[in-house]
């Protein structure tokens, strides 16, 4: 059964800091979506890692994805409040199940 | 429409009753799925649509549980005899076809209180 874990759970960070968010799954996929989540609103798709090595950036946040350790990351540069959010790594299973695990979520607080 | 859109928003109910959560996918999707998000969790997959039919169910929690797309776009989750523990919020979310590479999009949830 595939498993997807994150890590931190929670994080409060100052603003201007740069900070590190790790996912990781245990079987084999290529395939690995970030999502962000506001409280009490839906998920917003933020990347789409479709192959090992793969790196994408928007703003302040970049991801990468590495299938042979089956990890992501998710790299806050410089952190604002506007980022503070719940943020969501999901791993598709393939082999047709078209199925997304989610992992538990990092809740980033960003202080003023 | 624009997006995916569920309604209601939100629902009380009291234990054992019956519910119907309904969903409106992006026009000419044609993959629809259906999660549920406990809180402070991560949404956990129910069971997804190629069409009219429901391709893969595995992910309903037990018998009370169903959902139906009888003429492919919209979606009602149905929950019967509903227990405390079934409180959530059930997301709703589709795409062009399953597996679409860009991933789904999701609606807003419908979150489910049961009293």
């Amino acid at each position: 059964e595939l498993k997807v874990e994150q890590n931190p759970l929670f994080l409060s960070m100052q603003e201007g800091k740069n900070y590190t968010i790790y996912c990781n799954y245990s079987t084999t996929s290529d395939r690995l979506y970030w999502y962000r989540q506001d409280p009490g609103k839906s998920l917003e798709s933020l990347f789409v890692l479709l192959s090992n090595g793969a790196v994408k950036q928007e703003g302040r946040l970049m991801a990468s994805l590495d299938t042979k350790a089956r990890l992501s990351t998710l790299h806050i540069t410089a952190a604002v409040h506007d980022l503070s959010a719940t943020y969501f790594c999901a791993v598709d299973m393939g082999s047709g199940t078209y199925k997304y695990i989610f992992g538990t979520g990092t809740r980033l607080k960003v202080l003023a | 429409g624009a997006g995916v859109s569920q309604t209601p928003s939100n629902k009380v109910t009291e234990k054992g009753k019956y519910v119907e959560l309904r969903c409106d996918p992006i026009s000419g999707h044609t993959a629809l799925y259906w999660y549920r998000q406990s809180l402070g969790q991560g949404p956990e997959f129910l069971i997804y649509f190629q069409g009219t039919g429901a391709a893969d169910d595995s992910g309903l929690p037990n018998d009370r549980f169903f959902a139906v797309r009888p003429e492919g776009s919209v979606s009602t989750l149905k929950i019967q005899r509903t227990e405390r523990g079934d409180s959530a919020v059930y997301l709703c979310a589709s795409s062009l076809y399953p597996g679409v590479l860009n991933g789904y999009t999701f609606g807003s949830g419908t979150r489910l209180t049961v009293v």
